[in-house]
């Protein structure tokens, strides 16, 4: 069984540019996540999109955005681009979109902002 | 103060020592607990997965969760240079379904042979 894939596996951006990263969950998984991994902040929750609506977002601006398709992948877009947003973003999906559903992880983004 | 606290290391034995990772916590809601493994440049592998308090085993690995104690550990058996890696702790309610994991900072492992 596939696991989750995102692409590009890296992305070199300037500040103020817009970064688009793709996510495609496990097979029959309907619920999409992203997090950003920055150096020394640890995994932070960014978005929760279920059965094709943003069911969650945490605690960054509205320039992070996304949407989910109808296959249920994901999309992740982060407009006006700033050097902190240098990070690996990872994608997790779950079978359903309930409470203790295990997440699994992708191989992530390396986004990178100059 | 943070929701999970996690030492991050690096913590360094030599092969086939046991190894005991851990984590605390401050809030008492969280019922789901987890551990996974970050090899560098990969992405997160869920480990193990517990709800609630007790012991779980699989294989070399075993989680404890004290929930009075809001203290989480994963130790590691017969540790081999193959488990040099950052370990995660994760955790998640069941009261308010947000979807969202909290994370330690993770704690860097190597195994010296």
């Amino acid at each position: 069984e596939a696991g989750v894939t995102q692409s590009p596996t890296h992305l070199i951006k300037t500040r103020g540019q817009q970064a688009t990263l793709r996510c495609s969950p496990i097979s029959g998984h309907t619920s999409v996540y992203w997090y950003q991994q920055a150096l020394g902040l640890g995994l932070q929750f960014l978005l929760w999109y279920d059965e094709g609506e943003e069911r969650n977002r945490g605690n960054f601006p509205p320039r992070f955005s996304g949407r989910q398709f109808p296959n249920y992948s994901s999309e992740l877009n982060v407009n006006a681009l700033e050097l902190e947003d240098s990070a690996l973003y990872l994608c997790a999906s779950s079978l359903e979109g309930g409470p203790g559903e295990t997440q699994y992880f992708g191989p992530g983004t390396r986004l990178l902002v100059l | 103060q943070k929701e999970v606290e996690q030492d991050p290391g690096p913590l360094s034995v030599p092969e086939g020592a046991i190894v005991s990772l851990n984590c605390t916590y401050s809030n008492s809601a969280f019922q789901y607990f987890m551990w996974y493994r970050q090899y560098s440049r990969k992405g997160p592998e869920l480990l193990m997965y517990t709800y609630s308090s007790g012991n779980k085993e699989d294989g070399r690995f075993t989680a404890q969760v004290d929930k009075s104690s809001k203290y989480i550990s994963l130790f590691i058996r017969d540790s081999q240079p193959s488990d040099s890696a950052t370990y995660l702790c994760a955790m998640s309610d069941h009261s308010s379904n947000t979807g969202k994991l909290i994370f330690g900072q993770g704690t860097t492992l190597q195994v010296k042979p």
